[in-house]
């Protein structure tokens, strides 16, 4: 299996423009999750679906960012209109439920997005 | 939510053993423990998990207090690849989400 693909691995825009990182997890992983890293806040969780449908958001920052998952093999994050501050390593990150525990999550290779 | 505290960073020689410490004091009866960690410039990978048994496999050893209020991930033998932000992270039972903390940033000295 190739693993979670994360696209692009960089991208640097200009502030005010739109971006859009995307995702595809691992295939037969029912969970799938948006992580965002910073030196400041370390690593946080954004949003996670489950079965494509989102469980929980309330880590997304602000109605700039939103996250789809049309179909169980790609979701997107998109900015818009993106801030300096959002400039980070966005990661995602799938797994399998795991009963009575947390499945085991596997990482894509994120994206660094610097936004000038 | 289970908070964890966990040393800001650590040492090791080359080859030798590290111990790496977790306090969970809040943690609930069915909460697992789950430690990953983070090398330079890659996403988190998983590394163990248990509740109560102290568990082995191939990367490290997991001991965890017989309160449950703490835990320890054991590198046998640490090596330069080895040198990472090891991250101890209870989850919540039933849920699939995990909050990571700051972890222990791991040096290993040559």
């Amino acid at each position: 299996d190739a693993g979670v693909i994360q696209s692009p691995r960089h991208e640097v825009t200009e502030m005010g423009q739109e971006v859009t990182l995307r995702c595809k997890p691992i295939s037969g992983h029912d969970y799938l999750f948006w992580y965002r890293q910073t030196m400041m806040r370390g690593l946080e969780l954004l949003i996670y679906f489950n079965n494509n449908v989102p469980i929980d958001d309330s880590g997304m920052p602000e109605d700039r960012f939103s996250a789809k998952m049309p179909n169980a093999s790609f979701s997107t994050l998109k900015i818009q209109p993106s801030e300096p501050r959002d400039s980070a390593v966005y990661f995602c990150a799938s797994s399998l439920a795991g009963g009575k525990r947390a499945g085991e999550l596997f990482f894509g290779e994120g994206s660094r997005l610097t936004v000038l | 939510d289970a908070k964890t505290t966990q040393p800001n960073s650590m040492e090791s020689n080359e080859e030798e053993p590290v111990h790496l410490p977790c306090n969970h004091s809040t943690i609930s009866g069915t909460d697992y423990i789950h430690w990953y960690r983070q090398l330079p410039s890659q996403g988190p990978e998983y590394v163990i998990h248990g509740l109560t048994s102290n568990v082995n496999n191939r990367m490290a050893s997991l001991a965890i207090a017989e309160d449950r209020k703490s835990s320890t991930l054991i590198l046998h033998r640490a090596t330069l690849r080895d040198a990472a932000v090891y991250y101890c992270i209870p989850d919540q039972t039933g849920a699939n989400n995990l909050f990571f903390g700051t972890g222990t940033r791991l040096t290993v000295i040559p």
